[in-house]
């Protein structure tokens, strides 16, 4: 069995300021993590995602997430963030032979501030 | 990119009748389809997997009578909640993986959600 947690149910933060949402996994086996975002009333966009090779993976919106296996963690980060960037967003985890059979955490609803 | 098409994208029904949910791939093919559930301020439920041309797969606690999953087609899976009542009210949201790219870590697509309400 598998789990994800994202520890912040809500961030708020100013505009142009760094951000950083945090989510941690559990997994007996080797994962794929996924972090999506939902912007009201919308499906799940593909943020990044992280399947083999470099830790670290970036998104074209700023975003990053590195991964991290010692520490079970994927957390997000954008160096500065923009008032679009609000949204509720959600890490997720699967593995080999999970069939895109995707766990998610309980979000993070990203505030961003004037 | 990928497109998901679901439909309707909110819908109000009266306590008792049923509902049905579409969900399409516009421009890819995807033998399997996901059915999630999202209540207020919180995670995604996967409801149940539903496969192209087999019987739906649904987690533990879901009601495959209440939940009607249907995948008749490459492009085409639908959810129908019969009898509905307020508790069924929700926000349901489909995904579909493209069958031409194969796992590993092709992404889900996702359509917009339906936002059911029963009154």
């Amino acid at each position: 069995a598998q789990s994800v947690t994202q520890l912040d149910s809500q961030v708020p933060v100013f505009e142009e300021a760094p951000v950083e949402l945090r989510c941690n996994y559990s997994s007996s086996v080797s994962v794929y993590l996924f972090w999506y975002v939902q912007y009201p009333n919308q499906g799940l966009q593909l943020l990044l995602k992280y399947l083999s090779g470099s830790t670290l993976v970036e998104s074209i919106n700023g975003f990053e997430a590195e991964f991290n296996k010692s520490q079970t963690s994927f957390h997000l980060r954008k160096p500065s963030v923009h008032i679009s960037d609000t949204a509720e967003y959600f890490c997720a985890v699967t593995h080999t032979g999970g069939g895109n059979k995707l766990t998610f955490g309980t979000g993070t609803q990203l505030k961003v501030e004037l | 990119g990928a497109v998901v098409s679901q439909h309707p994208s909110r819908v109000i029904c009266k306590s008792g009748t049923s509902v049905k949910i579409e969900c399409r791939s516009l421009d890819f093919q995807a033998t399997t389809m996901f059915w999630y559930r999202q209540f207020p301020k919180q995670s995604l439920m996967l409801m149940a997997t539903s496969n192209e041309g087999s019987k739906a797969t649904y987690e533990q606690g879901v009601e495959k009578d209440k939940f009607l999953i249907n995948h008749a087609s490459l492009t085409l899976s639908t959810l129908t909640v019969t009898s509905a009542h307020p508790e069924d009210s929700s926000f349901y949201i489909c995904s579909a993986r493209d069958s031409g790219q194969g796992w590993t870590g092709s992404p889900l697509h996702f359509g917009n959600g339906t936002r059911l309400t029963v009154t």
